[in-house]
C-alpha cells in the first residue's frame, strides 16, 4: 500500500524559507523509475507543478520558480524534502507530495497536503 | 511553459455524457501522448483516473474515457452521476521532464 504524508509548519512570515518533508510508504525511492514529486495548489485556484526527483537523484524544477526551490531524498527515511527561499503571501497554498513512476509519467499516488500560509 | 487551457466549467443531468477539453500546442500536447487526468473533489487530493491519453488505472469506472485530437486532449465521462462533481485537471509530462497543469474544469451533476 502506497502512502505519502507531508509535514512542515503551518504558517511562515515573508522572506523566510520553507522546509517541507514527505514520509512515504510502499515503494522505494532507488527502484530503477520511481519519482517523487511536489506540486501545490494556492485556495481556490488550480494545481502547479514545483519540483521532482527521481530514482537516480536528477532533480527538475519549475521553470519560474527554479531559482527559489531544492528537492532532495533520503533513501534511508523514505523521505523528500523541498525547500522554497523567500516566502511571499502568494506562496499560500497546500502542497502536496506525490509519487511518479516512469513507466507512465503519471501521478498516481498523493498526499493529503498540507496548507502552508504566508503571513506576517 | 504556459497552462494548458481547459473550460472552466461544465455541466450535465445524471445520466448524460460530458466532455472536458486541454489544449496545448504542437509542441506539448500535439507531440506527446503524456497526457494525465485527475479528479479532485472538494476538500480533498486529487485522484488519477486516465494515464497516457486514453488508459485507465484499476479501480476507476469505465465511464471514463481519455482521447486526444492534434493539440486538444479530452476527458469523457459518459453516464453522468452525483459522484462525479469535482474539479478536473488534465496535465502533461514534458520534453523537458517538466510537468504543466491545466486550468481546471469544474463539473457541475444538474
Amino acid at each position: 500500500q502506497v502512502t505519502l504524508r507531508e509535514s512542515g509548519p503551518a504558517l511562515v512570515k515573508p522572506t523566510q524559507t520553507l522546509t517541507l518533508t514527505c514520509t512515504f510508504s510502499g515503494f522505494s525511492l532507488s527502484t530503477s523509475g520511481m519519482c517523487v514529486s511536489w506540486i501545490r495548489q494556492p485556495p481556490g485556484k488550480a494545481l502547479e507543478w514545483l519540483a521532482l526527483i527521481d530514482w537516480d537523484d536528477d532533480k527538475y524544477y519549475s521553470t519560474s520558480l527554479k531559482t527559489r526551490l531544492t528537492i532532495s531524498k533520503d533513501t534511508s527515511k523514505n523521505q523528500v524534502v523541498l525547500t522554497m527561499t523567500n516566502m511571499d503571501p502568494v506562496d499560500t497554498a497546500t502542497y502536496y507530495c506525490a509519487r511518479i513512476q516512469g513507466s507512465s509519467w503519471a501521478i498516481d499516488y498523493w498526499g493529503q497536503g498540507t496548507l502552508v500560509t504566508v503571513s506576517s | 511553459q504556459s497552462a494548458l487551457t481547459q473550460p472552466p466549467s461544465v455541466s450535465g443531468s445524471p445520466g448524460q455524457s460530458v466532455t472536458i477539453s486541454c489544449t496545448g500546442t504542437s509542441s506539448d500536447v500535439g507531440s506527446y501522448n503524456r497526457v494525465s487526468w485527475y479528479q479532485q473533489p472538494p476538500g480533498t487530493a486529487p485522484k488519477l483516473m486516465i494515464y497516457e491519453v486514453s488508459n485507465r488505472p484499476s479501480g476507476v469506472p469505465d465511464r471514463f474515457s481519455g482521447s486526444k485530437s492534434g493539440n486538444t486532449a479530452s476527458l469523457t465521462i459518459s453516464g453522468l452521476q452525483a459522484e462525479d462533481e469535482a474539479d478536473y485537471y488534465c496535465s502533461l509530462y514534458t520534453s523537458s521532464s517538466t510537468y504543466v497543469f491545466g486550468t481546471g474544469t469544474k463539473v457541475t451533476v444538474l
